[in-house]
This record gives C-alpha cells, sequence and structure tokens, in this order.
C-alpha cells in the first residue's frame, strides 16, 4: 500500500500483462482519484471514484473503492510500454479543498 | 484547454537564499495549490489558495512563503534554502475535483 511520505513501492512487468495497484487511506474520504506521473512530467488524473461506487472503468483502467477497508485499487490490463509511470492515489479532506496524496508506486512495464 | 505554467524550469540557489517559484494558470481555476516532490516520494502539500488574496497552509509550510496576487498566479517562496536540498515543486489548480498540474520547477541547493 502506498501513502503521504512513504517511499515509492516498484513494480516492474512484462508489456501484456495486467497489473494492480493498491492504496490504503488514513480518514474518511469523499473521493479517491488515481493520478498517472510520467517521468518529467506533472501528474496527471486518471480516474476518479466516488465513496458512494464500488468500481469505476475508463478503457483499460479500472478502479475499485472498498470505503468499509479505506482502500482503493487501480488495475491496468494489457499493458502498454507506455504504461511505464509512477501511479498515486488522492482522498480528499471530506471539505474538497485540497487533496492528500499517498506515497506511489513506480510502474516499469518492460517492452 | 488551458495550461499551467511554472518557471524557472531549473533553479539553482546558495545555501540560505531566497528563491521564488512562480505559476500561471489560464484555465480560470479558483483554487491553487503548490506541492513539494522529494525523489522517490509523494506529494506534499505546501500551500493552497481558494481564491486571490487567500492562503491556506499545507502540511509543510515552515521555511515557505507564498502569494496570490492574482487568481491566474500563484507564487512560492523558499525563504532560506537549505544546502544539498533537492526537490521538485509542483503547481496545480482544481476545478470539480480533478488537479491539473504544471511541470514542475526543479531545485537544487548547493
Amino acid at each position: 500500500s502506498q501513502w503521504g511520505e512513504e517511499n515509492l513501492q516498484a513494480l516492474s512487468i512484462q508489456e501484456g500483462e495486467d497489473v494492480t495497484m493498491n492504496c490504503s487511506y488514513k480518514t474518511y474520504t469523499t473521493v479517491v482519484q488515481w493520478y498517472r506521473q510520467k517521468s518529467g512530467k506533472g501528474p496527471a488524473q486518471l480516474i476518479l471514484i466516488r465513496s458512494n461506487e464500488r468500481e469505476k472503468r475508463s478503457g483499460r483502467l479500472r478502479a475499485t473503492l472498498d470505503t468499509s477497508s479505506q482502500s482503493s485499487s487501480l488495475s491496468i490490463t494489457g499493458t502498454l510500454a507506455t504504461d511505464t509511470a509512477v501511479y498515486f492515489c488522492a482522498t480528499d479532506d471530506n471539505a474538497g479543498a485540497k487533496l492528500t496524496f499517498g506515497g506511489g508506486t513506480r510502474l516499469t512495464v518492460r517492452p | 484547454g488551458g495550461i499551467i505554467t511554472q518557471t524557472p524550469k531549473f533553479l539553482i540557489g546558495q545555501e540560505g537564499q531566497k528563491l521564488t517559484l512562480k505559476c500561471q494558470q489560464n484555465f480560470n481555476h479558483d483554487t491553487m495549490y503548490w506541492y513539494r516532490q522529494d525523489s522517490g516520494k509523494g506529494l506534499r502539500l505546501i500551500y493552497y489558495s481558494i481564491t486571490e488574496n487567500d492562503l491556506q497552509k499545507g502540511d509543510l509550510s515552515e521555511g515557505y512563503d507564498a502569494s496570490r496576487e492574482k487568481k491566474s498566479s500563484f507564487s512560492l517562496t523558499v525563504t532560506s534554502a537549505q544546502k544539498n536540498e533537492m526537490a521538485v515543486f509542483l503547481c496545480a489548480s482544481t476545478h470539480q475535483d480533478t488537479q491539473y498540474f504544471g511541470p514542475g520547477t526543479r531545485l537544487l541547493v548547493l
């Protein structure tokens, strides 16, 4: 799992494989967002899942949310080398003004 | 679409120096943010601003000042650069729960 000041986790897989990244958060949130950060760039939002949703899909991406265990996952099916990036989850502060980002997972997809 | 511009891209400073980083957005978003990202770590919130002239401290505000002179711009000042400090500073603005990030300013203190 990933959070805040923790170090990045690292995953290395072969192109075409599926991958799941997990995130555990510490306080109540109304949304969980997943962001992707490619080398030298700022993060970009991939998917947003609200507390009343259990699953959200977008293309090859699937996010799940379990509010009882305060955890979320992001799955990528049929990975491509271009999926190589750092993936972060983020939660809001209930008031919605700011996000708290997890420590991140560095995913390397080997061609 | 809009864009967030951060200047400079790279900043090399001396220990004890005051350093200013600038951020501009043309989304017309109300809320803007400054984050610090250390190598191999996540993002930590330094300051955010809900509107022009508003400033809110994040978890990492000590050692920094911020200024929201107008809606489109948000500046961050490192009040006294620490020797060997190395980090990326990311600016973002938000609309409907989504944060849009700039490319970052890379800081190195000698």
